[in-house]
């Protein structure tokens, strides 16, 4: 079952606008990752907050973490094509026996 | 090398034939995993394998078979699938076997497999 649910299922802009998707999630949790993944392809690892930090950045990427609303987003700024892609949050939760389980995920479309 | 590499790339089967998934990663990660993904769906976790020991089945059907022969390798052992076994099957590894999900995982690119 998943442990986070993604907001909105689909995003479309046009290049060099911002991109923000949100996940929220049930139960309490170790860290929260969030990953792409490009068409048919394996996911690639973004950026891991854990639940005592509240905000983290790397490169063009911003995440927030909310544990007291069970919520998380992701921000990428100035969009180009090639972020054109799939992007899930993960959680690790310890009711969840230390897994990680992926919300649903946000399609994003960057137009040229 | 931070790669995770998976053979074959695709694979097509017939219900009553038996072939296996490879994996295999040089990061020196002690935690690997076998994901099931269907088409616009997250990844779903089936097995993880940690120290080269099976610590978590996610209830997985027994015509899947993991096997880690050793702490750089993961096979996925398939036997009389079914239609609807057919998704991309995704290999991961992180550092720290014992709570592996604390730490970011490293995943292949996948094998597409068609049973038929």
């Amino acid at each position: 079952s998943q442990q986070g649910e993604e907001d909105p299922q689909a995003l479309s802009i046009q290049e060099g606008e911002n991109a923000t998707m949100n996940c929220s999630y049930k139960t309490s949790i170790n860290n929260l990752q969030w990953y792409r993944q490009n068409s048919g392809r394996g996911l690639v690892h973004l950026i891991l907050i854990r639940s005592n930090e509240r905000e983290k950045h790397s490169g063009r990427l911003r995440v927030t973490l909310d544990t007291s609303k069970k919520s998380s987003s992701l921000l990428i700024t100035a969009s180009r094509a090639a972020d054109t892609a799939s992007y899930f949050c993960a959680t690790d939760a310890l009711a969840a026996g230390n897994k990680l389980t992926f919300g649903g995920g946000t399609r994003v479309l960057v137009k040229p | 090398d931070t790669e995770v590499t998976q053979t074959p790339k695709h694979l097509v089967m017939g219900m009553t034939n038996k072939k296996s998934l490879k994996c295999e990663q040089h990061m020196g990660h002690r935690a690997m995993y076998w994901y099931k993904q269907k088409a616009k769906k997250p990844p779903e976790l089936m097995f993880v394998y940690s120290y080269e020991k099976l610590s978590i089945n996610e209830s997985v059907p027994s015509r899947f078979s993991p096997e880690c022969p050793n702490s750089s390798l993961l096979n996925l052992h398939l036997h009389a699938l079914q239609p609807e076994d057919s998704a991309l099957y995704l290999c991961a590894s992180s550092q720290e076997g014992g709570r592996g999900a604390l730490y970011e995982q490293y995943f292949g690119p996948g094998t597409r497999l068609t049973v038929t």
